[in-house]
């Protein structure tokens, strides 16, 4: 079945430094990918949307330069999120859909971001 | 614009029994997609069951099967012969089949499963 591998699982840093989360499509191909962000015990907030090869699409309210997202190849997507604030702490999830809409997306295991 | 709500934050349910988690949505169209995903305590999203808004029959997937009612907008996912693994959070979720490709997720059931 299509796998999306998303890297760190977890990782801490230092106020003001910035932190690049992976996501991969493994045995399949995404034009579109797309990041979320969860708080705890909430829903899935959709940040932006990931093209290949094009400019990221971000929701209302996201910040461009605060959450920079690349999506260079057909199989990797990279959401860095710049100057970190303990604010910015969360859990980022990324996804993908592999062929039809009716298959829905597939989901990365996600990433637990701390600021400290 | 697309809404989905969920009006249950928490349900619980003994095992070995049967629990409906509600779903309803707004939209203009009549073309799209419903899902159902699980996130238990891994956080690790789980495509659960899926429905095409054209389809009349009802989806089933095992032990889950969707009431889905279009005129109602309704999307409730029933759960059959409960079993502890099926503790997690349930998203039930909206996509258009037209223009924009994202998932509109609701705010979430909390499903327990107790013994």
């Amino acid at each position: 079945g299509a796998v999306v591998s998303q890297h760190p699982s977890r990782v801490i840093c230092k106020s003001g430094t910035s932190v690049k989360i992976e996501c991969r499509s493994l045995d399949f191909q995404a034009t579109t990918m797309f990041w979320y962000r969860q708080f705890p015990k909430q829903s899935l907030m959709l940040m932006a949307t990931s093209n290949e090869g094009s400019k990221a699409t971000y929701e209302q309210g996201v910040e461009k330069d605060k959450f920079l997202i690349n999506h260079a190849s057909l199989t990797l997507s990279t959401l860095t999120v710049t100057s970190a604030h303990p604010e910015d702490s969360s859990f980022y999830i990324c996804s993908a859909r592999r062929g039809a809409a009716y298959y829905g997306y597939t989901f990365g295991s996600g990433t637990r971001l701390t600021v400290v | 614009a697309q809404t989905v709500t969920q009006s249950q934050p928490e349900m619980s349910v003994q095992e070995a029994e049967t629990v409906t988690l509600s779903c309803t949505y707004d939209t203009s169209e009549s073309d799209y997609y419903l899902f159902w995903y699980k996130q238990p305590p891994s956080r690790q999203m789980i495509l659960v069951i899926r429905q095409e808004a054209y389809k009349q029959q009802n989806a089933t997937e095992n032990r889950f099967s969707v009431n889905f009612q279009k005129a109602a907008k309704s999307f409730s996912l029933k759960i059959s012969d409960s079993q502890l693994g099926d503790a997690a959070m349930y998203f039930c979720a909206y996509r258009s089949s037209r223009g924009t490709d994202k998932l509109i997720f609701g705010t979430g059931t909390r499903l327990q499963v107790f013994p």
